[in-house]
């Protein structure tokens, strides 16, 4: 199975800080990764798709990047609501695997 | 609007069963696969499974952790999904989603459901 590695696993920030989250494949995925997040007691909503295409309706403030193993989500400009726990997923082979997530607490 | 919904959830005892439900509605059910996914309490996401397509066989796919366990199946005529769990563990406790995917490689896990719980305990 594809391991997917993201880092950090948690980190705190204030509002209007430039966000990073690196999620880190075992064997190259071409662009399949996706980019979730995860908000307390609400279902995952798909943020990104294709690396690096943004979900209609997302905040633009959202992008990726990446190809092959390595991936990073940037939010430009944290916002109230984007405090959350953000998920990247392979979907290259079977299984689809996800990372182990990133939660971002208000600092 | 798409929507999924979940139900079926509840306590069963190791080595019970138990069969989820998914309903989906606002779009064409029979052009989409379908996914399980679920997730442990304060943990993580985990892929449980997939049904393809009437194009594609109806086909399934299976975590590791439940295959020969677990089984998908689908009425397009009801626009509904199922998955029926034996021999149920303990560490199959979870909140159960269903998503809805394409079918090729780019477009996976969009929608979600609200997800229904599964405790396996005695």
């Amino acid at each position: 199975d594809i391991q997917m590695t993201q880092s950090p696993s948690a980190m705190s920030a204030s509002v209007g800080d430039r966000v990073t989250i690196t999620c880190r494949a075992s064997q190259g995925i071409s662009n399949y990764l996706t980019w979730f997040q995860q908000k307390p007691g609400e279902a995952p909503k798909r943020l990104l798709y294709a690396a690096s295409t943004l979900q209609s309706g997302v905040p633009s403030r959202f992008s990726g990047s990446g190809s092959g193993t390595e991936f990073t989500l940037t939010i430009s400009s944290l916002q109230p609501e984007d405090f959350a726990t953000y998920y990247c997923l392979q979907h290259n082979s079977y299984p689809p695997t996800f990372g182990q997530g990133t939660k971002v607490e208000i600092k | 609007e798409v929507q999924l919904v979940e139900s079926g959830g509840g306590l069963v005892q190791p080595g019970g069963s138990l069969r989820l439900f998914c309903a989906a509605s606002g779009f064409i059910f029979g052009e989409h696969y379908m996914d399980w996914i679920r997730q442990a309490p304060g943990k993580g996401l985990e892929w449980v499974g997939r049904i393809r397509n009437k194009p594609s066989g109806y086909s399934t796919e299976y975590a590791a952790s439940v295959k020969n366990r677990f089984t998908i199946s689908r009425d397009d005529s009801k626009n509904s999904i199922y998955l029926q769990m034996n021999s149920l563990r303990t560490e199959d406790t979870a909140l159960y989603y269903c998503a809805r995917s394409s079918t090729g490689w780019s477009n996976w896990f969009d929608p979600w459901g609200q997800g229904t719980l599964v405790t396996v305990s005695s």
